[in-house]
């Protein structure tokens, strides 16, 4: 089936790391998204990884990728007040569907 | 350049009227997602367009419906609207791995 999950609220102070996870049902996913999404606007893409990958860094950003698990995470290092919005993990499927299956999104909250 | 535009930004329609959304990809791209995000919820998929084809849609009742135009540019159009369709609806235009959204149009029916 096709499912994303992920914990709805996340809390943290600024300059502590975040960490945000998922968890898909798809085992057949072929890249997996993180995607933001600040108040009223759309969706920016901020990263995304390939299946056959397992971390994969950009500046303070690293996701980590467990297949087995069928788990992924999204590490903020230094984690600012711009930081504050809603994160959406999402899968890509294989076998030619190909559209994005987004989680219910997790909303960062960063206080000082 | 630009990206992925949608309009109009903000639309207020009552119940039994119809809607017509619209997007333009990022110029390039030949595919079209539209996406519904209700309050409260995450993102549904609603439709994906390629080459001026419907190539697949979410479980969506069929007065939800589009298509995509020559110059790739995109409408969804939603009949006999109902209160729950209120919604931020999503396009996004796609380049191998990666899904580019636009701002949005904010449908409220009344």
């Amino acid at each position: 089936g096709e499912d994303v999950e992920q914990s709805l609220f996340l809390s943290v102070r600024e300059g502590d790391s975040s960490v945000i996870n998922c968890t898909y049902t798809d085992s057949s996913s072929t890249y997996l998204y993180w995607y933001k999404q600040e108040p009223g606007a759309g969706l920016q893409l901020l990263t995304y990884i390939f299946s056959n990958m397992d971390m994969k860094q950009d500046q303070r950003l690293t996701v980590l990728l467990n297949k087995k698990d069928k788990h992924l995470s999204l590490r903020i290092a230094d984690t600012q007040t711009g930081d504050s919005a809603i994160y959406f993990c999402a899968e890509t499927l294989s076998g030619g569907y190909n559209k994005l299956i987004f989680g219910a999104g997790t909303r960062l909250a960063v206080h000082p | 350049e630009a990206g992925v535009t949608q309009s109009p930004t903000h639309l207020i329609k009552t119940r039994g009227q119809q809607a017509t959304l619209r997007c333009s990809p990022i110029s390039g791209h030949t595919s079209v997602y539209w996406y519904q995000q209700a309050l409260g919820l995450g993102l549904q998929f609603l439709l994906w367009y390629d080459e001026g084809e419907e190539r697949n849609r979410g479980n969506f009742p069929p007065r939800f419906s589009g298509r995509q135009f020559p110059n790739y540019s995109s409408e969804l159009n939603v009949n006999a609207l109902e209160l729950e369709d209120s919604a931020l609806y999503l396009c996004a235009s796609r380049a191998g791995g990666e899904l580019f959204f636009g701002e949005g149009s904010r449908l409220t029916v009344l």
